[in-house]
């Protein structure tokens, strides 16, 4: 059961434009939505995160929009540039129960990722 | 850098095995998570240890299993290896306060590629 899918598997833009990255999610208990970048044989780098009581949230080129309503995410980055070709996920978090008693907010979801080209 | 240092980088061994993956943290943080990226696959959630105990645990293989020492590195144990685990498994860490923080981001080591022939 893939609870956040990105179904896109790539993206190729030209530098100067707007890359437009989409993600969906099936479970309503997700609060926190987080978007990762990453380059070949590199961990994943956390890059822009949003909270379920905001619908938008930017950060220089990157913005990232939630709508609830249509369990639906994107990231827009403006304007694209060479460098931000990379891999980029999309990620949930939701509150886990652990067994020694307590919460954790640790747990995230990931979608398969979007392979995204931006050509000079 | 992430600060997260996970050995080895690379790891070749052969079906029915045992192997055991590292991971420390960045310095201060006190949750440690672990990660499977299988092939065309998405990161999938294995565990997740707070200050040495378990604090939440996703699909995770009976086979494996994972631990946090006193000085907080990780370890993930993976025994009576199958083709099927050949992936990367990235190791996460985060400040880790388990409730009363909005968020706390996870930082990622580089991974380590494990090949099961």
């Amino acid at each position: 059961d893939q609870q956040v899918k990105q179904n896109s598997p790539s993206l190729s833009v030209q530098e100067g434009r707007i890359s437009i990255l989409n993600c969906d999610y099936t479970n309503s208990m997700f609060d926190y939505f987080l978007w990762y970048k990453k380059y070949p044989a590199e961990g994943p780098t956390f890059l822009i995160s949003i909270s379920s009581i905001k619908d938008k949230n930017e950060d220089g080129r990157f913005t990232v929009f939630l709508n609830k309503s249509a369990k639906h995410l994107s990231l827009h980055i403006v304007p694209s540039q060479p460098g931000d070709s990379a891999v980029y996920f999309c990620a949930a978090r939701s509150r886990s129960e652990s067994n020694a008693g307590g919460t954790s907010y640790g747990k995230l979801t990931f979608g398969q990722g979007t392979i995204l080209t931006v050509h000079p | 850098d992430s600060g997260v240092t996970q050995t080895p980088k690379h790891l070749i061994t052969a079906t029915g095995q045992r192997v055991t993956l590292r991971c420390s943290p960045r310095s201060g943080d006190l949750s440690v998570y672990w990660y499977q990226q299988s092939l065309d696959q998405g990161l999938q959630f294995l565990i997740q240890y707070y200050n040495g105990e378990e604090r939440a645990k996703g699909n995770i293989l009976e086979r494996f299993s994972a631990q946090q020492f006193p000085d907080l590195h990780s370890e993930l144990n993976l025994s009576s290896l199958e083709l099927g685990d050949s992936a990367l498994y990235f190791c996460a860490s985060s400040v880790g306060v388990t409730s009363g923080y909005p968020y706390n981001e996870q930082f990622f080591g580089p991974g380590t590629r494990l090949t099961v022939l």
